[in-house]
């Protein structure tokens, strides 16, 4: 099962912050947030992923807070190609090893 | 750097017919993980390995699905016999080592459509 809850849709303006977010409030002290967006008929592409700290990279910043239990992701100047899904996903514990369980994730439709 | 590479990209088969998926994950990476997309739901792990060993087949149903990763490297994924709910498309990815904190890079995906 997954461990997030995103809201199922937002819009955004094109050149506007896109903020998305995403509750983990049953997060472990060693679980990473990870971010993947799918855009219409394509593989699941990595955003960014963090633990404690704030996280940025050319595509978007990660804002955790302190509590571990909600973040938001950020896109800076949204641009039309950003329409997409975009998952929150927890690393869930099983045998060590990474696994990435998806939930429905947030439709993000940017509009000129 | 070359990518997951997945094929074919569309198959459509009859039900009770027998299909493969083929994986070329990133080199070097030692986990490679399958999922199943239906149409507008999130990717479910299907199966997870590392290198040639399987981690995680708790998602798989075992009855009519079979992976297999020989020599660590290449995969393959087989329904037989198909049912119409197996329509779906079917995504294979790789990481590094597939401990905390690597990221995994997806296939474009295979999109299965059973008649």
């Amino acid at each position: 099962d997954a461990k997030t809850t995103q809201p199922p849709s937002m819009d955004c303006a094109e050149g506007r912050a896109a903020n998305l977010p995403c509750n983990h409030s049953t997060i472990s002290g060693n679980e990473y947030v990870y971010w993947y967006r799918q855009i219409h008929s394509q593989g699941p592409q990595y955003i960014i992923h963090g633990l404690k700290n704030n996280e940025t990279n050319e595509m978007a910043s990660l804002i955790i807070t302190e509590d571990r239990k909600s973040s938001t992701l950020i896109l800076p100047h949204a641009t039309l190609r950003d329409t997409a899904v975009y998952y929150c996903i927890v690393r869930v514990d099983g045998t060590g090893f990474q696994k990435l369980v998806f939930g429905t994730g947030t439709r993000l439709l940017v509009s000129p | 750097e070359a990518g997951v590479a997945q094929s074919p990209r569309y198959k459509i088969i009859e039900k009770r017919q027998s299909v493969a998926f083929w994986c070329n994950p990133i080199s070097g990476h030692a986990t490679l993980y399958w999922y199943q997309q239906i149409l507008g739901q999130g990717p479910k792990l299907l199966i997870q390995f590392q290198n040639n060993g399987v981690v995680d087949d708790s998602q798989l149903p075992k009855d009519r699905f079979s992976a297999e990763r020989l020599k660590g490297v290449d995969s393959t994924l087989k329904i037989q016999p198909a049912k119409l709910e197996d329509s779906a498309v079917y995504l294979c990815a790789s990481s590094l080592t597939g401990g905390p904190g690597t990221e995994a890079f997806f296939g474009q995906g295979t999109r299965l459509t059973v008649v």
